[in-house]
C-alpha cells in the first residue's frame, strides 16, 4: 500500500526550516528516505528502522514515530542544494526481497 | 568509477519496437532492481534479482523481461514497445538480499520514449 507523502509541494526562502510527512495505514519494517533532482537519479538519504529513532546528519534528520506509521523529514535551515523532489521508500517487512513502495514525492524548493 | 551506470542514457524508439536497457554496478552487491518512474514521478518496483536470481516481479506485462547474466548485471528487454512504456526506468542496487534495511543505490535512468 502506498505511503502518502505530505506536503506535496513547499517553497522556502534559503534559511527555513521544512518538515516533510510520510503515513502509513500499516506498521512499517523500515522507511528510507530519498532526494531526487530534476533529470537526475534518487539520492539516498537515510533509513529508519526502529519505532521512536531519530536520526540525523548535517541540517537533514529523520523520525519514525513509536506505532512506525509515521516518519518525518526535517530540514533546518535550508539551502538551495536542498531543493528537489524528495521521497519515502517504506518496506513492510525485513523479507519482502528488498521491495519498497514509493510516496508520491514532494517537490521542495528553496529560494534565495 | 560510477557506482551503478545504465546504457542508454536516453532511447527514443516507435511503437512495436523491441528494446534493451543494460546495467552494471561495480560495488560487489547481491541484489539489483528495476525501477519505472512515469510522468508523474511515481517510483514503482518492477523487478529484484539476487545473485541471478528472481526475487521480485511486480505485475508487469510479460512483455518486459529481466536477464541477469552475472551479478553485477541486470538487463532489461522490452518486446513490442507501447506508447504506456514512456518513462524513466531506473536501476538500483543493494547489498543483502532482503534490502529492507539496506540502503539501494540507483543509477543514473534511462529515459525511454516510445512514439
Amino acid at each position: 500500500q502506498q505511503p502518502v507523502q505530505s506536503p506535496q509541494a513547499v517553497i522556502l526562502r534559503e534559511g527555513e526550516d521544512a518538515v516533510i510527512n510520510c503515513s502509513s495505514s500499516k506498521a512499517l519494517y523500515s522507511v528510507h528516505w530519498y532526494r531526487q533532482k530534476h533529470g537526475e537519479a534518487p539520492v539516498f538519504l537515510m533509513i529508519l528502522l526502529k519505532g521512536g529513532e531519530q536520526k540525523g546528519h548535517d541540517k537533514i534528520s529523520a523520525s519514525f514515530n513509536e506505532k512506525k506509521q509515521q516518519s518525518s523529514l526535517y530540514l533546518t535551515a535550508s539551502q538551495l542544494s536542498y531543493s528537489g523532489t524528495y521521497f519515502c521508500g517504506t518496506a513492510q517487512a525485513y523479507n519482502q526481497g528488498g521491495k519498497l513502495i514509493f510516496g508520491q514525492g514532494t517537490e521542495l524548493s528553496v529560494k534565495p | 568509477d560510477t557506482a551503478v551506470s545504465q546504457t542508454p542514457k536516453y532511447l527514443v524508439t516507435q511503437m512495436g519496437n523491441d528494446k534493451s536497457i543494460k546495467c552494471e554496478q561495480n560495488l560487489g552487491h547481491d541484489t539489483m532492481y528495476w525501477y519505472k518512474q512515469d510522468s508523474k514521478k511515481f517510483l514503482k518496483i518492477m523487478f529484484s534479482y539476487n545473485n541471478k536470481e528472481l526475487i521480485i516481479n511486480e505485475t508487469v506485462p510479460n512483455r518486459f523481461s529481466p536477464k541477469s547474466p552475472d551479478k553485477a548485471h541486470l538487463n532489461l528487454h522490452i518486446n513490442s514497445l507501447e506508447l504506456g512504456d514512456s518513462a524513466v526506468y531506473f536501476c538500483a542496487s543493494s547489498q543483502v538480499s532482503s534490502g529492507s534495511s539496506d540502503t539501494q543505490y540507483f543509477g543514473p535512468g534511462t529515459r525511454l520514449t516510445v512514439l
